[in-house]
């Protein structure tokens, strides 16, 4: 089944303390992206990357690392994370051409 | 910068009724538009996507225009369901590729 895999769906942690989130696609695609969705400020994009070795800033990247040392993973790293990173995190991929996003289930992050 | 508007923000209808909701973009240099469908605490799933060529998609009981030179997007959904009931979000996707969402159309559907 094609899908976007984010690990883990549910993470509480202390602040300081750094964190990986996981994300992972089958698809082959070229472009990957993290968005954090927090109530009333809606779908906002941390970081994306158009191919392997390729990552640039999206509208949030403040506190946040990326990788993309393979084609279908896109790791998001908190190197040290805060309380007013709590937030739902979503992994997206999408293939060249704009042929639409695939998003996965999210991951619910927070931090005491 | 591209922003995108969604209207209504929520939207109760009963059962069996059509409606329509209306997404709204300030720049016309799009690639694509994608509709989603996010329940409460989850993830989004794809709906219909709209390549900048095509002026509507059909999936079952929803229908997608897009008119780029107005800047606007509806979905139609038809003889609606309790279980449509959820949010709807739409994205542009320009050149760059890098989605603009709106801020979503919360639907709820009485039985």
């Amino acid at each position: 089944e094609a899908q976007v895999t984010q690990n883990p769906r549910y993470l509480i942690t202390v602040t300081g303390k750094k964190l990986t989130v996981t994300c992972s696609q089958n698809m082959n695609h070229e472009y990957m992206s993290w968005y954090r969705q927090d109530p009333g400020l809606g779908l906002r994009q941390i970081y994306y990357s158009m191919n392997v070795e390729v990552t640039d800033k999206g509208d949030v990247p403040e506190g946040y690392k990326v990788s993309r040392k393979e084609k279908r993973n896109f790791p998001l790293i908190l190197e040290s994370p805060s309380p007013n990173q709590t937030s739902l995190y979503f992994c997206a991929s999408s293939p060249t051409g704009g042929r639409g996003y695939t998003f996965g289930s999210g991951t619910r992050l927070t931090v005491v | 910068k591209q922003e995108v508007t969604q209207i209504p923000a929520a939207l109760s209808v009963p059962e069996g009724e059509n409606l329509v909701l209306n997404c709204s973009f300030t720049d016309s240099a799009i690639y694509n538009l994608q509709w989603f469908r996010q329940d409460p605490g989850k993830g989004l799933t794809s709906l219909l996507l709209i390549q900048s060529s095509q002026r509507e998609q059909t999936s079952g009981r929803l229908n997608a225009s897009l008119d780029k030179s107005s800047g606007r997007s509806t979905l139609y959904i038809a003889a609606s369901q309790p279980g449509d009931s959820a949010t709807y979000l739409c994205a542009v996707i320009p050149q760059r590729r890098q989605l603009t969402f709106g801020s979503g159309t919360q639907l709820t559907v009485l039985p």
